[in-house]
């Protein structure tokens, strides 16, 4: 248990759905991250919100919309979505500011787009 | 950020330390070094980070060469739950500690 939830564990979905993922933090963090991992390929950084605040955007897909409502929650609505979207989708969380210091990163959603 | 290079693999007996290298010849002088590991379809877990001391916490020792150039992550009795992708990486910058760019990692088997 790393105090970051991610919801759901696992997720199919057709093209045409639309479907959100959910992380959520009580470490008192104020920086969250959005992370992609496909398979045999190394995490990729997709967003960074500070203090609810985007600050990242690594030329990610408009299909992926990120929602931070605080510093607690974060969301990934996903919409139109590609079966090369499929991948294990991460949520992480770490302060912003203070003596460096780790990420705690939740579960993950599988997510598999048929 | 800081490129880091790892070997692909490594095997380890179980019991016996395990000696993970990581090259980062172009780290900066403030930047540190992270190590987590990556569990077979979990989320990555943060083990230790040192900048140009050796650290010891209750998961592993880290040892930085003194020009920086280079560190190893020790698990000093490795077990068979230590079978994981480790990662060696040396941050993005600013103060987003989660902002982690990760490379292939080592995978390490530890075996019976």
């Amino acid at each position: 248990e790393t105090g970051v939830t991610q919801t759901p564990r696992h997720l199919v979905m057709g093209m045409t759905n639309k479907k959100s993922l959910k992380c959520e933090q009580h470490l008192g963090h104020n920086a969250m991250y959005w992370y992609k991992q496909s398979a045999k390929k190394p995490l990729e950084l997709m967003f960074v919100y500070n203090f609810k605040e985007q600050t990242e955007n690594n030329s990610v897909p408009s299909r992926f919309s990120p929602e931070c409502p605080n510093s607690s929650h974060l969301f990934l609505h996903l919409h139109t979505l590609q079966p090369e979207d499929s991948a294990l989708y991460l949520c992480a969380s770490s302060p912003s500011e203070g003596d460096k210091t780790e990420a705690f990163f939740g579960q993950g959603t599988r997510l598999t787009v048929v | 950020d800081a490129k880091t290079t790892q070997p692909p693999s490594m095997d380890c007996a179980e019991g016996r330390a395990a000696n993970l290298p990581c090259n980062h010849s172009t780290i900066s002088g403030n930047e540190y070094v992270y190590w987590y590991r990556q569990i077979h379809s979990q989320g990555p877990q943060y083990i230790i980070h040192g900048l140009k001391n050796n650290e010891t916490n209750e998961m592993a020792s880290l040892i930085i060469t003194e020009d920086r150039k280079s560190s190893t992550l020790i698990l000093p009795h490795a077990t068979l739950r230590d079978t994981a992708v480790y990662y060696c990486i040396g941050p993005a910058g600013g103060t987003s500690y989660g902002k982690l760019t990760f490379g292939q990692g080592t995978i390490l088997t530890v075996h019976p």
